[in-house]
């Protein structure tokens, strides 16, 4: 079974520009939740899709926004970026009936100069 | 707001030693604890959840054990291998559906 697919991997945009990043969750999961992590301020909650809804969301500016497909896979993107989106960013899944446990991809790591 | 606390941030013992890595949380109404294990630039491995209402999980070498009331998790990894160097990650999930993170304990084992 396959696991939780992010792309791109790696990436390196400048300052102003937008960014979309791809998540394809665990067959069969439903919900899909998005994290940045920074050395600074750790792992921190962006937002959580479910079946297309958008059910909970972090402390995060209008810049960052999301979504998910009728296939559950997610986007996530980002608006006139700024130095401080320099992070690694982290799409989990779960599936109804896995207690809460989440699986996490391998990241996408986004520079911006 | 939900704090976790990882103590220590780093950690180094020598292969075959016991250890635990400690975390607190302020707010005892979750949902849920995890334990996860990232390695350097990679993702985050899923390694025990403990539900609000169990008290410990068992996996292989690695048990974790939740005192809700006293708002601590701890991580009991046995016979430690250099294959363990890692950070670990504690997060506790509330019924918002988001989780908290603890900000790790990087965890050197020396051959």
């Amino acid at each position: 079974k396959a696991g939780v697919t992010q792309t791109p991997r790696y990436l390196i945009k400048t300052r102003g520009q937008q960014v979309t990043l791809s998540c394809s969750p665990i067959s069969g999961h439903r919900s899909v939740s998005w994290y940045q992590q920074t050395p600074g301020q750790g792992l921190q909650f962006l937002f959580e899709y479910f079946s297309e809804t958008q059910r909970n969301k972090g402390n995060f500016p209008g810049r960052f926004s999301g979504r998910q497909f009728s296939n559950s896979r997610s986007e996530m993107n980002v608006s006139t970026l700024e130095l401080g989106d320099s992070a690694l960013y982290l799409c989990a899944s779960m599936g109804l009936n896995s207690a809460g446990e989440l699986f996490f991809g391998e990241g996408s790591r986004l520079t911006v100069l | 707001k939900q704090e976790v606390t990882q103590i220590p941030a780093a950690l180094s013992v020598p292969e075959g030693e016991n250890l635990v890595l400690n975390c607190s949380f302020t707010d005892s109404a979750i949902y849920n604890l995890q334990w996860f294990r990232q390695d350097p630039g990679k993702g985050l491995t899923s390694l025990l959840l403990i539900q609000s209402s169990q008290r410990e999980q068992t996996s292989g070498r690695l048990n974790a054990s939740l005192d809700k009331s006293s708002g601590r998790s701890t991580l009991y990894i046995a016979a430690s291998q250099p294959g363990d160097s890692a950070t670990y990650l504690c997060a506790v999930q509330t019924g918002a559906n988001n989780l908290f993170f603890g900000t790790g304990t990087r965890l050197t084992v020396i051959p």
